[in-house]
């Protein structure tokens, strides 16, 4: 079955550490992207991906960094820098063009404390 | 910069009662539109999408919504609800313009009470 998926679903981590969620696709999709959760702001764009080797931020690239070494994995790290680390983080892949449709993994609620 | 508004954040009706879920969008030029629905431990899921051509669209379990260029709207609507769409309905636009970004609304809880 093709499809996105992220590991762990549940991480734990002291403030002050960096950590890594990852996201790989089986999907041969082009462009992918991080997303955050939050209760009442819906979900909010890390960062994207549209080609191998390539990426731009989103609205809240902050305190973030990812990498797209390969076409299958998108991985996102999580720096020290982030003010407010504790969140749902979403990972979704498309084909490009604006009427792609994105499909989502099933998230990696990250805690921090 | 292209952005996305739903009015309710939470919505409370009982089963057969019609739903009609708010959106409204800012950027003026050519847009694509989604909904997605989020049911409870489930990840997101494409509810319906427009890209052009007739603007009322029909999505999966008996949703629909409608384009309205002109008030910048894409309300979600489903005339009977049932138990089951208990679920958080994000609202979506994409452009080319905004570099093919995908940018949510802020969601809306609805919850069918049986």
């Amino acid at each position: 079955d093709g499809g996105i998926t992220q590991s762990p679903k549940y991480l734990f981590r002291k403030e002050g550490q960096n950590v890594t969620l990852s996201c790989e696709q089986n999907l041969n999709h082009d462009a992918m992207y991080w997303y955050r959760q939050d209760p009442g702001q819906g979900l909010r764009l890390i960062y994207y991906s549209q080609i191998v080797n390539d990426f731009q931020k989103g609205d809240i690239a902050e305190g973030y960094s990812v990498s797209r070494e390969k076409k299958e994995s998108f991985p996102l790290t999580v720096t020290s820098a982030q003010k407010n680390p504790t969140a749902f983080y979403l990972c979704a892949s498309s084909t490009t063009g604006p009427n792609s449709p994105l499909h989502f993994g099933n998230g990696t609620r990250l805690t921090v404390t | 910069a292209q952005s996305v508004s739903q009015h309710n954040h939470h919505v409370i009706l009982s089963e057969a009662a019609s739903l009609e879920l708010g959106c409204n969008y800012s950027y003026g030029g050519t847009v694509n539109l989604f909904w997605y629905v989020q049911y409870p431990g489930q990840h997101l899921q494409l509810l319906l999408k427009y890209f052009s051509g007739d603007p009322l669209v029909k999505g999966i379990k008996g949703f629909e919504a409608e384009f309205i260029k002109s008030k910048f709207s894409f309300n979600l609507r489903k005339p009977s609800v049932q138990w089951s769409d208990t679920a958080e309905y994000f609202c979506a636009v994409r452009s080319k313009a905004a570099g093919n970004k995908l940018t949510f609304g802020g969601g809306t809880r609805v919850l069918v009470k049986p």
